[in-house]
């Protein structure tokens, strides 16, 4: 099956930096999205996103597919962004399959 | 609420209980879906139901055995279930092509 791979898995980071998450997946897909899982284990769509860029207040994600991957910016970071990160694809389907996630900790 | 409600929360059963797991979506949506969710793994896909009908089985253990009745309800029945099978149980539904994926808060589910 497809592989999903996210970096990094741990990211500290003080309130107010900007980071990066990346998303890299091994064959062509036909829909990838990104999602936040907070403390108490909800998981929230942030992004339905193939292919270019969207914006969402402080976060945004471009997907190149031609390339096979995906960026999710987090900008002036918060303590309510702490959670883990997941990015997730489908190749023909809506079936998800997702990667390890990426634990971002946002300190006051 | 994200509009996907699951039942209970939290769960606490032996190994030789029997249980259900209940999903609800009032989203309009038409495939709905079981996800687990172990300590230090990925999300892993268990079931799939499209327009009720299930399409997708992912070599789960038969002690795990899903019911969709109508496209707003699924259910997952447990029963002689092992200290492994302990994690978050999560539901969610979309539309067909995978929009509108939207998750349910899960079950915490421990085997004792």
């Amino acid at each position: 099956g497809i592989q999903v791979e996210q970096s990094p898995p741990d990211l500290i980071l003080q309130e107010g930096a900007n980071s990066t998450l990346r998303c890299n997946f091994s064959d062509s897909v036909n829909n990838l999205q990104w999602f936040h899982q907070n403390p108490w284990g909800q998981l929230i769509n942030l992004f339905y996103i193939p292919s270019g860029t969207k914006q969402n207040g402080r976060l945004s994600a471009t997907t190149v597919a031609t390339e096979r991957y995906s960026l999710l910016y987090i900008s002036s970071s918060q303590t309510t962004d702490s959670g883990v990160y997941f990015c997730a694809v489908d190749t023909n389907d809506y079936k998800l399959s997702f990667g390890a996630g990426t634990t971002v900790t946002v300190r006051a | 609420e994200t509009g996907v409600t699951q039942t209970p929360r939290h769960l606490v059963m032996g190994m030789t209980n029997k249980k259900s797991l209940k999903c609800e979506q009032h989203l309009g949506h038409n495939a709905m879906y079981w996800y687990k969710q172990s300590a230090k793994k990925p999300l892993e896909l268990m079931f799939v139901y499209s327009l009720e009908e299930r399409v997708e089985n992912n070599s789960v253990p038969s002690r795990f055995s899903p019911e969709c009745p109508n496209s707003s309800h699924l259910f997952l029945h447990l029963h002689t279930l092992q200290p492994e099978d302990s994690a978050l149980y999560l539901c969610a539904s979309s539309q067909e092509s995978g929009d509108g994926y939207t998750f349910g808060s899960g079950t915490r589910l421990t085997v004792v």
